[in-house]
């Protein structure tokens, strides 16, 4: 199976920071993976698929890139409802795999 | 727009087996866009990460983890709108949040669009 891991595990940013969260494959996946938010007892929300395409309701702010086995997303004027735990998901080679997860709390 | 809803028992004993329903609604199970959706079930174990499970087509179609295979069935019942998961032979490290969703195909990617909101289950005596 692909592994994916993710970095950081964790970070700390103010509301109107700009972050980074990175994802990489071990193999290439071309450009089929997908992010997603997680809040606490809730259940994960698809923010961005196919690599840089925005899931419709989904705020500009985040933005997606990358393609074969490094991708990013990036929030920018983070906003108190972007606080929670995101996965990226390989969704190019069954089984898919998702990231152990970026936890991304409020400084 | 689609709601899924995922039901079954809270706690299931070591070596039974788990059945979990997700009921869908908004959408017909049978839909031919994009071919026809996937639908999906993953799992999160307490303070884990997600694990995909598999998914089964309309069609009756399936994909499993392989770490699952062998414990794993899958079935699609179009006339109510809702989808089944069985895991056999349980233990507890199969304690987890289990999530049905739905898989939408692009091209070769079928992202997860849309997710229950999980039950949990806990394999105990």
């Amino acid at each position: 199976a692909i592994q994916v891991t993710q970095s950081p595990s964790s970070l700390s940013a103010s509301v109107g920071d700009r972050v980074t969260i990175t994802c990489r494959t071990s193999q290439g996946v071309r450009d089929d993976l997908s992010w997603y938010l997680q809040r606490p007892g809730r259940a994960p929300k698809l923010l961005i698929y196919s690599a840089s395409t925005l899931q419709s309701g989904v705020p500009s702010r985040f933005r997606g890139s990358g393609s074969g086995t490094e991708f990013a997303l990036t929030i920018s004027n983070l906003q108190p409802e972007d606080f929670g735990t995101y996965f990226c998901l390989q969704d190019n080679i069954y089984p898919y795999t998702f990231g152990p997860g970026t936890k991304l709390e409020i400084k | 727009q689609v709601h899924l809803q995922e039901s079954g028992p809270g706690l299931v004993r070591p070596s039974e087996t788990l059945s979990l329903t997700c009921s869908v609604s908004g959408d017909s199970i049978s839909s031919t866009v994009s071919g026809g959706y996937y639908w999906s079930w993953v799992r999160q174990p307490p303070g884990k990460g997600l694990e995909w499970i598999g998914y089964i087509h309309y069609s009756g179609g399936t994909n499993f983890s392989p770490s699952l295979k062998s414990r794993l069935t899958m079935s699609v019942d179009t006339s109510n709108n809702r989808f089944s998961l069985k895991l056999t032979s349980l233990t507890a490290a199969d304690t987890a949040v289990y999530y049905c969703g739905r898989g939408h195909c692009i091209t070769t990617n079928c992202p997860l669009d849309s997710w229950g909101q999980g039950t949990l289950v806990t394999v105990s005596s």
